[in-house]
């Protein structure tokens, strides 16, 4: 079974482009989440959603970032325009179960370099 | 969520065990202590939880203190694929997690 896929793996710009990432979740997860990851850190949540709808994005900065689940499958998070600060690892997980016990499957995330 | 504290780097000779500790001193009743790893250059992947009794798989096992304010991972025969940086996470919610440092475990030949 295929896991979670990102692309593309690598993105080097400009600052103040614009840039968009891609997620395709494991087939049947609902819930499907954009974590953000500076390096030497953890990652940081930006947003959830269940199905189409986002119930959590108060992480998100709604200036420049943006993202979308059209019927509740795969999700693009864009970012409009880029700052040097966005240079980070943008991942995307989804998990199947919204239950204590439902684990978080992540991609290998979108590596992007803010020049 | 309950906040963790774990050490930021440890080293573990390849075959020996490899026992990450984690402190949680502030968890709650129906919080879940649950661990993730994450190998270089890849995304973050499960490795086990626990709520209060220890709990083993096929890739580790998880030893939680009867006061529930401690935990460790323990990785029983440690190889170099094992390398990665090694999260403790408190939550209620398993599908809501809060990442903080972590452990970077270094397995040394």
């Amino acid at each position: 079974e295929a896991g979670v896929v990102q692309s593309p793996r690598y993105k080097i710009i400009e600052k103040k482009q614009p840039v968009a990432f891609w997620c395709n979740p494991i087939s049947g997860h609902n819930t499907l989440y954009w974590y953000r990851q500076n390096l030497g850190q953890g990652p940081e949540l930006l947003i959830r959603y269940e199905n189409e709808e986002a119930v959590d994005d108060s992480q998100l900065p709604k200036d420049r970032f943006s993202a979308e689940r059209l019927k509740g499958v795969d999700s693009t998070l864009k970012i409009q325009p880029a700052e040097l600060g966005d240079s980070a690892v943008y991942l995307c997980a989804s998990s199947g179960l919204p239950t204590n016990t439902g684990e978080l499957f992540f991609g290998e995330g979108s590596r992007l370099t803010v020049l | 969520d309950a906040k963790t504290t774990q050490p930021p780097s440890m080293d573990c000779a390849e075959g020996r065990a490899a026992n990450l500790p984690c402190n949680h001193s502030t968890i709650s009743g129906n919080e879940y202590v649950y661990w993730y790893r994450q190998i270089h250059s890849q995304g973050p992947q499960y490795i086990i939880h626990g709520l209060k009794n220890n709990e083993t798989n096929e890739m580790a096992s998880l030893i939680i203190t009867e006061d529930r304010k401690s935990s460790t991972l323990i990785l029983p025969h440690a190889t170099l694929r094992d390398t990665a940086v090694y999260y403790c996470i408190v939550t209620n919610a398993g599908n809501m997690l809060t990442f903080g440092g972590g452990t970077r475990l270094m397995v040394k030949p």
